[in-house]
Parts: structure tokens; C-alpha cells; sequence
């Protein structure tokens, strides 16, 4: 099972948006609405900031925002800000040999 | 509130064994379902183990198939990982996280070092 195609990093100024791809096939991304977004700072373990694909947890901004088309899925930070610049990973069910599987990782700098 | 601790992790020689455990707090344990996610130093977060809430499913990536053991002890609030055959390529943080839903989780550790050299 590989792990999910994310660009290596993305940049924004802030006040923009950006946006975070993440490719799989039809065995996870598209086959099935479990794809989670999780930011991570160094040293720090990570943090979930949407679910199901579209679904924010509790106290998690409303600049955040996901979404979905065919094998890929994305994640919007919108109004970027300083506190957003980290690590993000996607993540999605897989009917392959596992059950889970990462994407490659995006680092987010505001610039 | 939700804590979750690793131990157990340290220096070994490859095709050596480590035992880790994380111990959990803060909510019904057997609940839920738990993972293991690693992330190797400077690296992505790769997914290593799930098992459900009463320990009777278990899943694996295909890495470490045949090498990892997942297991739970509810009575205890307890999640191990039996890893054997070590090798190079294990040498990681390794995090325990709970797993409330499909493909998500809501708690981390911090994480426990497991580091595989000669």
C-alpha cells in the first residue's frame, strides 16, 4: 500500500488562501468518505483539523476547510496566519492490504 | 481528560525485540478502537496497527506484517505492541492514538524512540 501524493510544501501570505492536494485511487480517496487532515508542529504530536472528508472537530477554526473530487482530496486554509504554518498530513481507509494509510506530508509556510 | 503514555521504547541491535505499552486515561478504554502510527526521524507519519475495542480484530501494515503483535489489556487501560525482527527501518517515534472513527484520530501521545542499530 503506498502512501497518499501530497505536494512536498505549499505557501501562502498571510490573509490568503491556500490549498493541500491529496491523491490516492479508488481503493481510499475515492471509494470512500473517511479522509481525515491532521496538523503537526516539530516535536509535537499531531492534531486532527477535519474528518470524514468535510467535518471540523470541535474548536478547530472554521478557516479550515476540506473537500473532495474523484481520487483527490484537499484541504483550504483560508485567512492564513502565522499559527498555520506546520506539517500536514492527510489520511484515508483503504480496502488494500491495510487499513489506513498516510499522505506524504506538506509543509505549510507562511511567508 | 484523554491522556495517553508510551513507554518502552529504546536502543536495540537489528533482529532484536521490544515490548512497548501505552497506558491510557481519561475515558472508557474499551471502547475503542486504537492505533499505532510511527513516524521515522525527519519523516511522515505512517500507519502501523490498529486493534478494536474488545482486542478481538487486528490489522497491520504491510511493513511490519508478521513481525508486530498488537494487543490490549482492558482491565488495565493497556496498549502493547510486540515488535520482533527488528530491523533499520523501524527506527522511529512510535505514537498511540485513539481511534473513535474510520480513518481518524482524536488522541496522540507524545510517543516513545525505538532505535534499531549495530
Amino acid at each position: 500500500q503506498s502512501a497518499l501524493t501530497q505536494p512536498a510544501s505549499v505557501s501562502g501570505s498571510p490573509g490568503q488562501s491556500i490549498t493541500i492536494s491529496c491523491t490516492g485511487t479508488s481503493s481510499d480517496v475515492a471509494g470512500y468518505n473517511y479522509v481525515s487532515w491532521y496538523q503537526q508542529y516539530p516535536g509535537k504530536a499531531p492534531k486532527v483539523v477535519i474528518y470524514d472528508v468535510t467535518h471540523r472537530p470541535s474548536g478547530v477554526s472554521n478557516r479550515f476547510s476540506g473537500s473532495k473530487s474523484g481520487n483527490t482530496a484537499s484541504l483550504t486554509i483560508s485567512g492564513l496566519q502565522a499559527e498555520d504554518e506546520a506539517d500536514y498530513y492527510c489520511s484515508s481507509y483503504t480496502s488494500g492490504t491495510t487499513l489506513e494509510v498516510f499522505g506524504t506530508g506538506t509543509k505549510v509556510t507562511v511567508l | 481528560e484523554v491522556e495517553l503514555l508510551e513507554s518502552g521504547g529504546g536502543s536495540v541491535q537489528p533482529g532484536g525485540s521490544l515490548r512497548l505499552s501505552c497506558a491510557a486515561s481519561g475515558f472508557t478504554f474499551s471502547s475503542y478502537a486504537m492505533n499505532w502510527v510511527r513516524q521515522a526521524p525527519g519523516k511522515g507519519l505512517e500507519w502501523v496497527s490498529r486493534i478494536s475495542g474488545s482486542g478481538a480484530t487486528t490489522y497491520y501494515a504491510d511493513a511490519v506484517k508478521g513481525r508486530f503483535t498488537v494487543s490490549r489489556d482492558n482491565s488495565k487501560n493497556t496498549l502493547f505492541l510486540q515488535m520482533d525482527s527488528l530491523t533499520a527501518d523501524d527506527t522511529a517515534l512510535y505514537y498511540c492514538a485513539r481511534r473513535p472513527r474510520t480513518a481518524m484520530i482524536d488522541y496522540w501521545g507524545q510517543g516513545t524512540l525505538v532505535s534499531v542499530s549495530s
